[in-house]
């Protein structure tokens, strides 16, 4: 089956430890994205990618990190850095054939809780 | 600045139509997206929109007035399974960049 997998579904870190999030698609999508969402709020992008080896900042990128050295994936590391980092972390992918805008689709998402 | 509202929650009663209205000033507009997104799950795409007018899609519809800066999505025979939040989102013109917003919780009662 395509699709978007992210793992783990939930993950617990303790205060001061880097962690990474893990995000696969077989879709042969060029696009990947990092969005956060906390509760009662929009999703906000982290991260974006439009193709390997390259990404950009969104509007929330301070204490992430990431990289492309895949079509099929986009790991995104949550740093001692970031301040808050407790929130649901989805992964999004979509095809940018240059034309205009195309749909992205959604990985289940990783619940990240800081102890 | 980027900006897109929503009403943050709405109520309707199951087998009623329900209007979800979003409102959006974005620096550039290549499309606005709808999404339902139910509580710890990810969200699934619903409709698209780029030119204005109405676009239908069995039981949900989305609307578009681009000049107004302004959709909506329109629920109809609403079921219990529509429960869920439904998020607006627009593309601008900047890349892939998606400006999301609060989303709309429904709760659709017996």
């Amino acid at each position: 089956d395509g699709g978007i997998t992210q793992s783990p579904k939930y993950l617990f870190r303790k205060e001061g430890q880097n962690v990474t999030l893990s995000c696969e698609q077989n879709l042969n999508h060029d696009a990947m994205y990092w969005y956060r969402q906390d509760p009662g709020q929009g999703l906000r992008l982290i991260y974006y990618s439009q193709i390997v080896n390259d990404f950009q900042k969104g509007d929330i990128a301070e204490g992430y990190s990431v990289s492309r050295e895949k079509k099929e994936s986009f790991p995104l590391t949550v740093t001692s850095a970031q301040k808050n980092p407790t929130a649901f972390y989805l992964c999004a992918s979509s095809i940018d054939d240059g034309g205009g805008t195309d749909t992205q689709y959604f990985g289940p998402g990783t619940r990240l809780t800081v102890l | 600045g980027q900006n897109i509202d929503q009403p943050t929650e709405m109520t309707a009663t199951e087998g009623a139509i329900v209007q979800i209205n979003c409102t959006y000033q974005t620096s550039g507009f290549n499309g606005l997206f709808w999404y339902q997104q139910h509580a710890g799950e990810a969200p699934t795409f619903l409709s698209y929109n780029v030119l204005d007018g109405l676009e239908e899609k069995g039981r949900f519809s989305s609307f578009l007035s681009r000049s107004k800066g302004y959709s909506y999505l329109l629920l109809k025979e609403l079921q219990m399974k529509d429960s869920a939040s439904y998020l607006c989102a627009v593309n601008d013109n900047y890349g892939q960049n998606f400006v999301f917003g609060p989303g709309t919780r429904l709760s659709v009662l017996p």
